[in-house]
């Protein structure tokens, strides 16, 4: 168990670029979760994926945003034209639901994206 | 709409000392709760998961509660040590799955040596 890992840890762009960022679940995990967080406030849900299907978005997640999670395996989430409302702490978190033992969600390090 | 509240927001105490945490929601249909810390900058490390149908989950120096009747949890830490400061987070999940979660914005705990 590795634990969760995102990349970059850090990303300063430009208003207007484009972005992304990956991460990689626990191996056994069949859930992962993306939550956008900003200073003061607890993490906000944005997207899940069970296994390969992204299963649910969160209104928060307008048409610039995108993510994907081919073969069940890693994540990648891309924002398109970037916008200072943007900048926040992205955090990838997963999970493995069916085991019957309560399903505990890990979090990785976090991707903090600051638009200029 | 599920509203968590923790309280205090800030919290500062001498090394040694016990503390208790306090996390309420208003919505008690929830699958489990889980306590998480946050150190500056990084993510959420898991603490500790109580299950709907359990009352307390004990984890070293750490002990939490549910009651779920009066939308209550509290994570209790003992002999507080400064390697304890960070901020403290709880989540509530509505469903079997964390997207539908709401956290709490979190108690920030300083622990003077």
């Amino acid at each position: 168990d590795t634990g969760v890992s995102q990349d970059p840890r850090h990303k300063i762009t430009k208003r207007g670029q484009n972005v992304t960022f990956r991460c990689d679940p626990i191996s056994e995990h069949n859930r992962l979760y993306w939550y956008r967080q900003t200073l003061g406030q607890g993490p906000e849900f944005l997207t899940y994926f069970q296994n390969e299907a992204q299963l649910e978005k969160s209104r928060l997640l307008s048409d610039r945003f995108s993510a994907e999670r081919p073969k069940g395996s890693f994540s990648t989430l891309e924002i398109q034209r970037t916008e200072q409302g943007d900048s926040a702490m992205y955090l990838c978190a997963s999970s493995f639901s069916g085991g019957g033992m309560g399903e505990k969600l890990f979090f990785g390090s976090g991707t903090q994206l600051s638009v200029l | 709409k599920q509203e968590v509240t923790q309280i205090p927001a800030a919290l500062s105490v001498p090394e040694g000392e016990n503390l208790v945490l306090n996390c309420s929601f208003t919505d008690s249909a929830i699958y489990n709760l889980q306590w998480f810390r946050q150190d500056p900058g990084k993510g959420l490390t898991s603490l500790l998961l109580i299950q709907s149908s359990q009352r307390e989950q004990t984890s070293g120096r750490l002990n939490a509660s549910l009651d779920k009747s009066s939308g209550r949890s509290t994570l209790y830490i003992a002999a507080s040590q400064p390697g304890d400061s960070a901020t403290y987070l709880c989540a509530v999940p509505n469903s079997g799955g964390y997207q539908k979660v709401t956290f709490g914005t979190g108690t920030k705990l300083q622990v003077i040596p």
